[in-house]
């Protein structure tokens, strides 16, 4: 079956520095990828998205590249912020089923001043 | 324009007792889903509905768990009776359809002591 594997947090760097986030994933078919943030106290909302193998999804800084070859799609970003700080899901969505969303367990950053 | 909107944000119960969660989706979407969010087992889809119509309910845990849509602006999560091992935070999402991007409510935290 499908299934997406996080890097386990938490995650503490400090204001500026470069952020990965590995996720790694099982699949059959030809998934779309997906980067939710979970600010706390708030539902998920979608970072960035790949629906196709060497797609680059970006948004806010933030990118990650579907890669088929290595089954990733990890998250990076050059510069973080304070603001940055949240909980981070990998997801994928099977190309049978198109709505079905397997979320890994969550990554969670902090970034201090 | 509102987004998703769950109430309550927090419900404490006891055991056996019954409880009703209720959501919101996004005025014009015909797709809704809801998840159930553990530190165990991370975020999982209970069911997805499409046009009001439950089309898949496979991730719903037992007979004890039951959802509604009795029509496109409310849907019911029901949990009958509550077990202490039901304690997690309840997401709905909603989509324009089903494969497009999911918007999430802030979830319900619940507790059954």
């Amino acid at each position: 079956g499908n299934s997406v594997t996080q890097m386990e947090g938490p995650v503490t760097l400090s204001e500026e520095a470069f952020l990965t986030i590995n996720c790694t994933y099982t699949a059959t078919g030809y998934p779309s990828l997906f980067w939710y943030v979970q600010y706390p106290g708030e539902g998920l909302q979608l970072l960035l998205k790949a629906t196709k193998a060497d797609d680059k999804g970006s948004n806010k800084g933030f990118e990650a590249t579907y890669r088929k070859e290595t089954t990733s799609f990890h998250l990076e970003k050059g510069s973080v912020q304070v603001s940055d700080s949240a909980v981070y899901f990998c997801a994928l969505r099977d190309s049978n089923s198109g709505y079905a969303l397997n979320f890994g367990k969550g990554t969670s950053l902090l970034v201090t001043p | 324009d509102a987004g998703v909107i769950q109430s309550p944000r927090h419900e404490v119960t006891e055991m056996g007792q019954e409880v009703t969660l209720r959501c919101k989706p996004i005025s014009g979407h015909n797709s809704l889903f809801w998840y159930r969010q553990t530190m165990m087992r991370g975020l999982e889809l209970l069911i997805y509905f499409n046009n009001n119509v439950p089309i898949d309910d496979s991730g719903m845990p037992e007979d004890r768990f039951s959802a509604k849509m009795p029509n496109a602006s409310f849907s019911t999560l029901k949990i009958q009776p509550s077990e202490p091992r039901d304690s997690a935070v309840y997401f709905c999402a909603s989509s324009s359809a089903g494969f497009n991007e999911q918007f999430f409510g802030p979830g319900t935290r619940l507790t059954v002591l």
